[in-house]
């Protein structure tokens, strides 16, 4: 167990809807960073936040937005859901020692 | 701009041979690297790390070598087992205090064939 939990580990949609991935990283964690992961592609990075602040953007979409609350938490939110937008979506929390990823959220567009 | 690279997205290595995973970067400032181990529908989980004092750091199967004058590290592992293949992502970052803040490559997929 990383430490970073994901909600909810499956997420089934249609075309067109927006749906909120949620992430809780390790305790005292102050990095936050998301990934998505297509079929038989690498990881992408999205966007990071750092204490409640956008550090670094990745090849995230317009439609997709993402926030880091004062707890700590984060949220990815995706929009106007296309059926290339189906992966699996990591979330990992960082600090002096490296990264922990939580197990992921399964999004399926259909 | 992609600055850490590995450009082999998949390798195949029979059981009990070396598998060599490997790594390159742009960014002349990283000083800290690790490897992380992906099995399918798992988060990534950590492996092994390096920090730019060192030229090599060994855990088991598993060492790390840093060359960072050509900007490369790869990952050695020695004896491969099926148990192995899982995808493999490196990462850097400026120091080990700034490793809330990783740039990632985008994988090796390493099969071990029994």
């Amino acid at each position: 167990d990383s430490g970073v939990t994901q909600t909810p580990k499956h997420l089934i949609t249609a075309t067109g809807q927006r749906v909120t991935l949620r992430c809780s990283p390790r305790s005292g964690d102050l990095s936050v960073y998301w990934y998505q992961q297509s079929l038989d592609q690498g990881l992408q990075f999205l966007i990071q936040y750092y204490n409640g602040e956008e550090r670094a953007k990745g090849n995230i979409l317009e439609r997709f937005s993402a926030q880091q609350f004062p707890d700590l938490h984060s949220e990815l939110n995706l929009s106007s859901l296309e059926l290339g937008d189906s992966a699996l979506y990591f979330c990992a929390s960082s600090n002096q020692d490296g990264a922990f990823f939580g197990q992921g959220t399964r999004l399926t567009v259909v | 701009d992609q600055q850490v690279k590995q450009n082999s997205p998949s390798l195949s290595v029979q059981e009990g041979r070396i598998s060599i995973l490997n790594c390159d970067y742009t960014n002349s400032m990283f000083d800290y690297f690790l490897w992380y181990k992906k099995y399918p529908a798992e988060g990534p989980t950590f492996l092994i790390s390096i920090s730019s004092i060192k030229d090599k750091n060994e855990d088991g199967r598993f060492t790390v070598f840093l060359n960072k004058s050509a900007k490369h590290l790869s990952l050695h592992i020695v004896p491969s087992q099926p148990g192995d293949s899982a995808v493999y992502f490196c990462a850097a970052a400026e120091s080990q205090t700034g490793a809330n803040n990783l740039f990632f490559g985008t994988g090796t997929r390493l099969t071990v064939i029994p």
